[in-house]
């Protein structure tokens, strides 16, 4: 079985500041993983996703992650952080024709 | 090309009786898959479906169940509502399933009474 951990439920950074949101996978076969943000009462749009190759993954909005198979991790960051990057993140992993998402990180922007 | 829409956004029901949510995908998707958030068990895969075919099913219980049409598109139903219900339930649709990328609907936002 495949599941995902966000460690933390809630990240608050200043703006300008670096954002790190965690992502700690698990899946019997190379998984595919993913990144998604939620805006209040809006569905899920997609920031970024790894497949194979290139372990660093560039995504929208200035967001990256990096797959390290040897830490089952795939945190998100973002060099400086926006008050627009005010938002709910999702980490999602697929190996099959099934998704599963981590319990979610919401991320609050000071000015 | 239009996104994934979901009807309705809002719908209001009571115990016992049963909803019908409804899915149009991203023209040219075949996979559909359905999704429950709640603020307690976040977002729980519900089912997906493949070219009018059930590929795969989450771990609820039989009184939700779904179908999808010729076209793509998609129903949930969910009979004989409990207040546990009550959940913001959203549909993506993707070319070929879950290992590419989803592209979400809005969400209908179901309330058990």
């Amino acid at each position: 079985a495949q599941s995902v951990t966000q460690l933390g439920s809630h990240v608050s950074v200043s703006e300008g500041a670096l954002v790190l949101l965690r992502c700690n996978y698990s899946s019997s076969v190379p998984p595919y993983l993913f990144w998604y943000v939620q805006y209040p009462n809006q569905g899920l749009q997609l920031l970024l996703k790894y497949t194979t190759g290139a372990t660093l993954v560039k995504g929208i909005n200035g967001f990256e992650a990096e797959f390290k198979k040897s830490e089952t991790s795939f945190h998100l960051t973002k060099p400086s952080a926006h008050m627009s990057d005010a938002a709910e993140y999702f980490c999602a992993v697929s190996n099959n024709n099934d998704m599963r998402f981590g319990a979610g990180t919401r991320l609050t922007v000071k000015p | 090309k239009a996104g994934v829409t979901q009807t309705p956004r809002y719908l209001i029901k009571t115990r016992g009786q049963q909803v019908t949510l409804s899915c149009s995908p991203i023209s040219g998707h075949r996979s559909v898959s359905w999704y429950q958030q709640t603020p307690g068990q976040g977002l729980q895969f519900l089912f997906e479906y493949f070219s009018e075919t059930q590929r795969n099913k989450g771990n609820f219980p039989g009184r939700f169940s779904g179908r999808q049409f010729s076209n793509s598109r998609s129903e949930m139903n969910v009979s004989t509502l409990e207040l546990g219900d009550s959940a913001l339930y959203l549909c993506a649709s993707s070319s070929t399933g879950a290992t590419d990328t989803q592209y979400f609907g809005p969400g209908t936002r179901l309330t058990v009474l």
